[in-house]
């Protein structure tokens, strides 16, 4: 595609509840990242994957978030149990080489979670 | 444990004058450093990076300066222009780790 596109736009929960978010990167891109952004603050970092596995997961807050990219293109982070903590924009973004980040990644337009 | 920083919030330049942005950073493993524009309701798009070997990196209006003994780098943007009023992030990433870590972000707006 153009660019990455993440979806849905925007998320409404109920607390309790699993959420799915998608992030397609751009075409042919080998690696794929996913930051959290908290009203006020940069992105940060959750985990990424360059093709379909997952490299660091370090940034990932506790086991109810998950992420997968099972064929090397779409990426879905899950989060499981969601609570109110939880809500922020989540940003999807690729690169079309790995390796250290000396090149620019790309970012989605995110999707805004709320837990109520 | 806040690893890049950007202490101004906000800063408010006039049309045509030059806008400095200002990122430090307390991970002396870090050595590449980005600046990212951030519109509202979009994603963040790349504007200039520099590698810890080059104290200076330029593109066009556009000029990042890196001090490495004091951490600090600097976003030059001369002559400012309306269009330049978003949000802007610094990043920075160690070698071997593919990992970016943002700053917190400083709102340029630019006054006609």
């Amino acid at each position: 595609g153009a660019g990455v596109s993440q979806s849905p736009r925007y998320k409404v929960t109920k607390r309790g509840q699993d959420v799915a978010l998608r992030c397609d990167p751009i075409s042919g891109h080998v690696s794929l990242y996913w930051y959290r952004q908290a009203l006020g603050q940069g992105p940060e970092f959750l985990t990424y994957f360059n093709y379909e596995a997952q490299q660091d997961k370090s940034g990932l807050p506790n086991d109810r978030f998950s992420a997968e990219r099972p064929e090397g293109s779409i990426s879905t982070l899950t989060i499981q149990r969601t609570e109110q903590r939880d809500s922020a924009m989540y940003r999807c973004a690729s690169r079309s080489v790995t390796g250290t980040m000396n090149t620019e990644a790309f970012f989605g337009q995110g999707t805004r979670l709320t837990v109520v | 444990d806040q690893q890049v920083k950007q202490n101004s919030p906000s800063l408010s330049v006039q049309e045509g004058r030059i806008s400095i942005l200002n990122c430090d950073y307390t991970n002396s493993m870090f050595d590449y450093f980005l600046w990212y524009k951030k519109y509202p309701a979009e994603g963040p798009t790349f504007l200039i990076s520099i590698s810890s070997i080059k104290d200076k990196n330029e593109d066009g209006r556009f000029t990042v300066f890196l001090n490495k003994s004091a951490k600090h780098l600097s976003l030059h943007i001369v002559p400012s222009q309306p269009g330049d009023s978003a949000v802007y992030f610094c990043a920075a990433s160690a070698w071997g780790n593919e990992k970016l870590t943002f700053g917190t972000g400083t709102r340029l707006t630019i006054i006609p």
